[in-house]
């Protein structure tokens, strides 16, 4: 079945400064990637998502690359608040399933003021 | 906006009594999930649910886990006989079209055994 291992997990960084999370993933089918941000106690909240078809996405300050061939996806922040501070999760699934997903371990951001 | 919901926020239970966490998915989506997390850990899957069957399930799920939809709107997840280790918050999660498309997760239930 599929694998998702990410790194690394913690994170600390300056405001303003950027941030990067990375992951992969072993099952090569795998062709959607999310990625979920979860603040203490709260439920995991999608902020962006990339599929297999496309290398790179951005949202604002939020981008994803994706090299399927080394088959890694990672998540990058700029200009970090303090408000992004959370735990980041990368996930993996297949298009043709059912969508369970298949969560990395996930990184603890800390973004000081 | 359209949200899943999930009741209780929080449950206490004895260990070796039965559970029912519930859930009322987004109103038209079709695939319903269940996942765990333990306490600082990753969010694991446990089972998905597609056209009123079980369509996957980890190993997580074992014989002790049941799920239902009893009606057109709940969706419950039952634990027979909670041991300790069963103690996680639980999230449930759906979507409108399986596989690639965003998945929405409730707020969870805590789940506590003594």
């Amino acid at each position: 079945g599929e694998n998702v291992e990410q790194h690394p997990s913690t994170l600390s960084v300056q405001e303003g400064d950027s941030a990067v999370i990375k992951c992969t993933y072993s099952d090569s089918a795998s062709n959607y990637f999310p990625w979920y941000k979860q603040e203490l106690g709260k439920r995991p909240q999608l902020i962006i998502d990339i599929r297999s078809n496309v290398g790179e996405k951005k949202d604002q300050r939020i981008a994803v690359t994706l090299n399927k061939t080394a088959k890694h996806f990672s998540l990058h922040i700029t200009e970090t608040q303090p408000e992004d501070s959370a735990v980041y999760f990368c996930a993996a699934s297949y298009a043709g399933s059912q969508g369970n997903l298949i969560f990395g371990k996930g990184t603890k951001l800390s973004v000081k003021p | 906006e359209p949200e899943v919901t999930q009741t209780p926020s929080h449950q206490v239970t004895q260990m070796g009594q039965e559970v029912i966490l519930r859930c009322v998915p987004i109103s038209n989506h079709l695939y319903f999930y269940w996942y765990r997390q333990i306490l600082g850990q990753k969010v694991e899957f446990l089972v998905s649910f597609y056209n009123n069957e079980i369509s996957e399930k980890s190993e997580i799920f074992d014989d002790q886990f049941s799920v239902e939809r009893p009606d057109g709107s709940n969706f419950t997840l039952k634990i027979r006989s909670t041991k300790l280790e069963d103690s996680a918050m639980y999230f449930c999660a759906s979507t409108n079209q399986g596989g690639g498309t965003e998945a929405f997760f409730g707020q969870g239930t805590r789940l506590t055994v003594v």
